[in-house]
This record gives structure tokens, C-alpha cells and sequence, in this order.
């Protein structure tokens, strides 16, 4: 059954500074990789997907990034700042089923002013 | 301005009733679908549904049932054996190999 971890479960970063979130997904056979933002009581906004036949995406201050041979992805944020702190999610759909994204449980971002 | 929009934003309900969560979306998407959320898990997808008058199981259907006689309209039911229902309901929704967009949540609570 695939799952999928994110590391760290938690993060606190002083402002301006760069940082990873990491995704792993137990099959590497992942396809429509997304990452979501979360803000407290809120649905998810959707921040980058990574297709099928796409390596990495970029968006503004974000990148995310998916290595196929491994399963794992990794978001990238430049120059964080205050309106950052939310919870990042990376979902991703098992193998041919494109509409059955599994979810990982977030990692929790706090930018310190 | 384009959306999903979920209604209520709370729902008190005493255990034993069934009760009926909203989610309409104007974005013309033909995929829809209802996840919930717990404390320290991730999304679990109840149903799903791809066209009109077509849904699917997710992976966590039983006590849950929905149906899709619109294309615009996704209502989920939460029937009286849903062992727990007390959660945060996220209804999406998609075009195929898009992002997901998502509606705000509707918070139940079952006493």
C-alpha cells in the first residue's frame, strides 16, 4: 500500500532564510505530484504540480522537485517570510490511478519575524 | 469570481442522524471529490467522481454516500454508520491532469 512521509513533521525558520520540505512515497511509481499550502481551518491551495513527464516545477519563491527512481520530492522556498508559515502537503496519485492522490500529513512551517 | 464553495463552515449534529454536507463548484470541472481530515493524518478520499451520474469509492466509503446529478454539485451524506464522523470535510475539485482545487471546509462535529 503506498504512503507517504514528510520530513520534518514540524519547522521554525527565522525570516529570509531558505529551506527544504521533503516527500517520500513507499512505490516510486508516482504520477500528477502536487504541493499544497494549508493555512489554519482552511481547505488547500494548490502551489505546484508535477506531471507525468516533468521533473521539477517553479513557481515565484517556490520549487518542487521529484526524483522517480527514489519517490521523493522536495519543495523548495527561497527568502521565506512571515506569510509563509502555513502547512505544506505533497500528495501524489500510485501508479495508473491519476484521480486517487494519497496525502502525507504535512509539514508545519513557522517564519519567525 | 470562480470556486468551490462548501456550506455549512460548521455542523453540530447529535449521533444517529444523517446529515448532508454541500459543495457546489462554478469552475466547470468535471471531476469532484470529498476527502476527510483528521488530527495528524493526511487527506483519506471517501468518494470520488469523474462525470455526472458516475461516482467512485474511495478508500474509506463505508457510512459515507454522495451522488453527482449535476455537474456543478457534489453533496456527501454522512449516514448513521459512519462509526466517526466528527472531522474536517474538504470537497475538490479538478480537470484531468490539473491541480485540485479545493473548497474551505466543513467542520462536523457528532455528539
Amino acid at each position: 500500500k503506498q504512503e507517504v512521509t514528510q520530513i520534518p513533521a514540524a519547522l521554525s525558520v527565522p525570516e529570509g532564510e531558505n529551506l527544504v520540505l521533503n516527500c517520500s512515497f513507499t512505490d516510486s511509481a508516482i504520477y500528477n505530484l502536487q504541493w499544497f499550502r494549508q493555512d489554519p481551518g482552511k481547505g488547500l491551495t494548490s502551489l505546484l504540480l508535477i506531471q507525468s513527464s516533468q521533473r521539477e516545477q517553479t513557481s515565484g519563491r517556490l520549487n518542487a522537485s521529484l526524483d522517480k527512481s527514489s519517490g521523493r520530492s522536495t519543495l523548495y522556498i527561497a527568502a521565506s517570510q512571515p506569510g509563509d508559515s502555513a502547512t505544506y502537503l505533497c500528495a501524489g496519485a500510485p501508479g495508473g490511478a491519476t484521480n486517487k492522490l494519497i496525502f502525507g500529513t504535512g509539514t508545519l512551517l513557522a517564519v519567525q519575524p | 469570481d470562480g470556486g468551490i464553495t462548501q456550506s455549512p463552515k460548521y455542523l453540530f449534529r447529535k449521533e444517529g442522524q444523517n446529515v448532508t454536507l454541500s459543495c457546489e463548484q462554478n469552475l466547470n470541472h468535471d471531476a469532484m471529490y470529498w476527502y476527510r481530515q483528521d488530527p495528524g493524518q493526511g487527506l483519506r478520499l471517501i468518494y470520488y467522481s469523474q462525470i455526472v451520474n458516475d461516482f467512485q469509492k474511495g478508500d474509506i466509503a463505508e457510512g459515507y454516500s454522495v451522488s453527482r446529478e449535476k455537474k456543478e454539485s457534489f453533496p456527501l451524506t454522512v449516514t448513521s454508520a459512519q462509526k466517526n464522523p466528527t472531522a474536517f470535510y474538504l470537497c475538490a475539485s479538478s480537470r484531468y491532469n490539473s491541480p485540485l482545487h479545493f473548497g474551505n471546509g466543513t467542520r462536523l462535529t457528532v455528539t
